[in-house]
């Protein structure tokens, strides 16, 4: 059963285009939403997390926006450029009252972004 | 680079062979971590070390046997794999277990079962 679902499974942009990408998840005890990017020949970094205490957090030009009744998460990449090109995961884990191991990660299956110059 | 290390970057190996996989951090990190990359699937956790301790194993073949001498070093020793554990296989650290405390990956050990 995979528990992140994540959306589309690739995604070309056009350079100065927004890119979107898209998650879903369906266990409620998941409290923290990391994103990770991912270049050929190296591991993932992490990008940029939200909590769900808030619906949107911005970075520069990446921005998630979360719906907690829905379920629901996104990465937008904003004004992309070709460096933007790579390998997106999406991730979940629980939180820290919900017992268990709360730092296992659960990832999407990724999104191959390419953003043509 | 992430101060998280793998050797070696590639490894073709037979079915009958005996390797190792190894991982240093040179973060002052505690905890560190397996996985396992496969195309189209999500990130597998395998094992998981803190304080040198082993507190997770995620139902992985026997196969698969891993070792942490202490907090900066972690090795993967792989003896008579099948060719669908043909992967790419990272390394993680993060300070401690705890859900915000970051992941850092290294840049992973590309393998070849034949």
């Amino acid at each position: 059963q995979q528990q992140v679902k994540q959306s589309p499974q690739s995604l070309i942009v056009q350079k100065g285009g927004i890119s979107i990408i898209n998650c879903a998840y369906e266990n409620t005890a998941f409290d923290y939403f990391p994103w990770y990017q991912q270049f050929p020949g190296k591991g993932p970094a992490l990008l940029i997390a939200i909590r769900p205490d808030v619906s949107e957090k911005k970075e520069g030009r990446f921005t998630i926006s979360f719906n907690k009744s829905a379920k629901q998460f996104s990465l937008h990449i904003m004004d992309s450029q070709p460096g933007d090109s790579a390998t997106y995961f999406c991730a979940a884990s629980k939180g820290p009252n919900s017992g268990g191991s709360n730092y296992k990660l659960t990832f999407g299956k990724g999104t191959l972004l390419t953003v043509n110059p | 680079e992430t101060g998280v290390t793998q050797t070696p970057r590639h490894l073709v190996m037979g079915m009958t062979n005996k390797k190792s996989l190894k991982c240093e951090q040179h973060l002052g990190h505690n905890a560190m971590y397996w996985y396992k990359q496969s195309a189209k699937k999500p990130l597998e956790l395998m094992f998981v070390y803190n304080f040198k301790e082993q507190t997770e194993n995620n139902s992985v073949p026997s196969r698969f046997s891993p070792e942490c001498p202490n907090s900066s070093h972690l090795f993967l020793h792989l003896h008579t794999l099948q060719p669908e554990d043909s992967a790419l296989y990272l390394c993680a650290s993060s300070l401690g277990l705890y859900i915000y405390n970051e992941q850092f990956f290294g840049p992973g050990t590309r393998l070849t079962v034949l």
